[in-house]
């Protein structure tokens, strides 16, 4: 089924730790995205990428790295997990860019939890 | 500073039919979209308005209004399974996608 793939689905992860969090679509899509999610706040861009090769930062990208090595894996790091980090993490794509009409795709999500 | 607003949650009746609002304040404007999500689900694209009007699809209609900042989106002969949140966001001059918080719609038999 063609589509985006995240994992974990969830994660308990302790302060300080290092954690990669992993979104590979099999859509040949250009462009790519993390977004958070928190109760009551809208999706708030992290990092993008709008090709292989390329990727930007969004609205909140402290404390996250991104690479884009290929167009199929996009991955999302944390290099040092704070609690504040505790969120729903969304990977998305689309075919045309972060000016695309056509709606973004986006996976399941990934639950983390930093204690 | 960019904002969009649309109602914390609302209620309605199963058959029946509901608007959910949304204003939007952003630096240019190149477009506004609808997404329903599910309880602990991925958000899935509803609809897209670039131009002053309604479209229709199906059950699903999407309205704007540019010069008002205002969009609706339009459910009608609700069934249980309409039960999400439903996302309003608009595209920025610079093609960002800024955000509302989203509509917690319930649906009661």
């Amino acid at each position: 089924i063609a589509g985006i793939t995240q994992a974990p689905t969830s994660q308990i992860l302790a302060a300080g730790r290092r954690m990669t969090l992993r979104c590979t679509q099999d859509m040949r899509h250009n462009a790519m995205y993390w977004y958070r999610q928190d109760l009551g706040l809208g999706l708030r861009l992290i990092h993008y990428s709008n090709t292989a090769g390329t990727t930007g930062k969004g609205e909140v990208p402290d404390g996250y790295s991104v690479s884009r090595a290929n167009t199929d894996d996009f991955p999302l790091t944390l290099a040092s997990a704070v609690p504040s980090q505790t969120s729903v993490y969304f990977c998305a794509s689309s075919d045309s860019g972060q000016g695309t009409t056509d709606g973004y795709t986006f996976g399941s999500g990934t639950r983390l939890t930093v204690v | 500073g960019q904002n969009i607003d649309q109602p914390t949650e609302m209620t309605a009746t199963e058959g029946a039919i509901v608007q959910i609002n949304c204003t939007y304040q952003t630096s240019g404007f190149n477009g506004l979209f609808w997404y329903q999500q599910h309880a602990g689900e991925a958000p899935t694209f509803l609809s897209y308005n670039v131009l002053d009007g309604l479209e229709e699809k199906g059950r699903f209609s999407s309205f704007l209004s540019r010069s008002k900042g205002y969009s609706y989106l339009l459910l009608k002969e609700l069934q249980m399974k309409d039960s999400a949140s439903y996302l309003c966001a608009a595209l920025d001059s610079n093609y960002q996608l800024i955000w509302g918080a989203g509509t917690k719609l319930i649906i009661k038999p």
